[in-house]
């Protein structure tokens, strides 16, 4: 079973730019996560998918980030216009229907803003 | 609201020592409580968890946990650490139950595994 997969694995932009993150939970997962690290910081929620309804969206920082998942598939997360506080890793997770514990994480894309 | 302390940034433990990594949570009701392990270039893989029932829980890679109410702690413990567990580990708690799904992260611990 392939796991969650993250891409880009880094991403170096420039402030202004718009950069979209793309995530794809494992087939079957209808949940699907979006989190964030900022440098020495916690991984802090961002949103929470169930199939490609936003079920919680409380974490997202700004009207900058736009998260999708079209038909429930993958989701991507786009930051436009990027800011130097955007920096960070992005962490995407997926869970089965039933809410179970302990999601399963990507490796999450490094993202830079410059 | 939720939140998780990790006290300690950064831990160098030599090969073969034991290891206990320190969680302080802040949870109204029960918590659902996970270490997590980031080693570099992967993603963050489940360690154990503790939701209920007996309070010494048991992981992957030889870690255990315990959870002690009185103190509002979840330590992960490792009796010999290897190479191979140099990492960061974050610990979470989870908010089930209450309509919302997410977890709440600790800053993470990284641990250095010295010859």
């Amino acid at each position: 079973e392939a796991g969650v997969t993250q891409f880009p694995s880094h991403s170096v932009i420039e402030k202004g730019q718009t950069v979209t993150l793309r995530c794809d939970p494992i087939s079957g997962h209808d949940n699907l996560y979006w989190y964030r690290r900022v440098m020495g910081k916690e991984i802090k929620f961002l949103l929470h998918f169930v199939k490609e309804s936003k079920q919680d969206e409380s974490g997202m920082p700004n009207n900058r980030f736009l998260a999708e998942r079209t038909g429930g598939t993958y989701s991507t997360l786009k930051v436009q216009p990027a800011e130097l506080e955007d920096s960070g890793v992005y962490f995407c997770a997926s869970s089965p229907a039933v809410p179970n514990y302990g999601y399963t994480f990507g490796s999450g894309t490094r993202l830079t803003v410059v | 609201a939720q939140s998780v302390t990790q006290p300690d940034i950064h831990i160098t433990v030599s090969e073969g020592a034991s290891l206990e990594l320190r969680c302080n949570y802040s949870y109204g009701a029960t918590p659902y409580l996970f270490w997590y392990v980031q080693s570099p270039g992967q993603g963050l893989q489940l360690l154990l968890k503790y939701f209920s029932g007996d309070t010494l829980v048991q992981g992957i890679k030889g870690f255990e946990a315990e959870f002690k109410r009185s103190q509002s702690s979840f330590n992960l413990r490792k009796p010999s650490v290897h190479w191979s567990d140099a990492a960061e580990y974050f610990c979470a708690v989870g908010e089930w139950g209450t309509g919302a799904n997410n977890l709440f992260f600790g800053t993470g611990t990284r641990l250095t595994v010295i010859p």
